[in-house]
């Protein structure tokens, strides 16, 4: 079945330093989207790409959807304490709604 | 954003006894809704699409009988995890579609199974 790359497994980084993570897959996919994850809470929606090479951002964070429709990747800008947590890409592929793909997600720490 | 809520955030059971897990979608219509899980330290894994008026579609590998899901409302959605035992402890999470195909999730239930 389909599947997401995603990549680094895990980040340590210093406050202000940027970050950059990102996704890949075999497979075509026709919507992305990008969640935060706290410790014990449900995913919260950050950024939701929806054409190829589409270019989107939300405060600090930028995030843009492959011209392949295979990959995209997710920055954030002059890191915070508060953006520790686990980063998730998913992919909706083509037929059924709910068919979102999750990647292994990304855990951010941030150093102050 | 969608606002979707869990209720209970967190329960504790007996093995065997069943459980109810509440999914609503507090400011919009849902005509379809999804059930997560979650192990510890691992990505979110599709369970099941909720069809509010039909028959649940369940993911390969994930038990109908075991996993009951009722989408009675355009705004409820349950999942009864019958007969739970320690194997079934996780973190189950429901997000309701949005209207360009994103999902907004709940805040999750962490299921213990003693």
């Amino acid at each position: 079945g389909q599947q997401l790359n995603q990549s680094p497994q895990s980040m340590f980084i210093q406050e202000g330093e940027d970050v950059s993570m990102n996704c890949t897959s075999s497979s075509i996919f026709n919507t992305w989207l990008w969640y935060k994850q706290d410790p014990g809470e449900g995913p919260v929606l950050l950024i939701a790409l929806y054409k190829a090479g589409e270019l989107t951002s939300n405060g600090r964070l930028t995030a843009q959807f492959g011209i392949t429709r295979k990959d995209s990747f997710l920055n954030i800008s002059a890191s915070i304490p508060s953006d520790v947590g686990i980063y998730f890409c998913a992919g909706l592929g083509g037929g059924s709604q709910g068919n979102l793909i999750f990647g292994k997600g990304t855990k951010l720490s941030v150093k102050p | 954003g969608a606002v979707v809520s869990q209720h209970p955030s967190r329960v504790i059971c007996k093995s065997g006894t069943s459980v109810k897990i509440e999914c609503r979608s507090l400011d919009f219509q849902a005509t379809t809704m999804f059930w997560y899980r979650q192990f510890p330290k691992q990505s979110l894994m599709l369970m099941a699409t909720s069809n509010e008026g039909s028959k649940a579609t369940y993911e390969q590998g994930v038990e109908k009988d075991k996993f009951l899901i009722n989408h009675a409302s355009l705004t409820l959605s349950t999942l009864t995890v019958t007969s739970a035992h320690p194997e079934d402890s996780s973190f189950y999470i429901c997000t309701a579609g949005g209207r360009r195909n994103e999902q907004f999730f709940g805040p999750g239930t962490r299921l213990t199974v003693l």
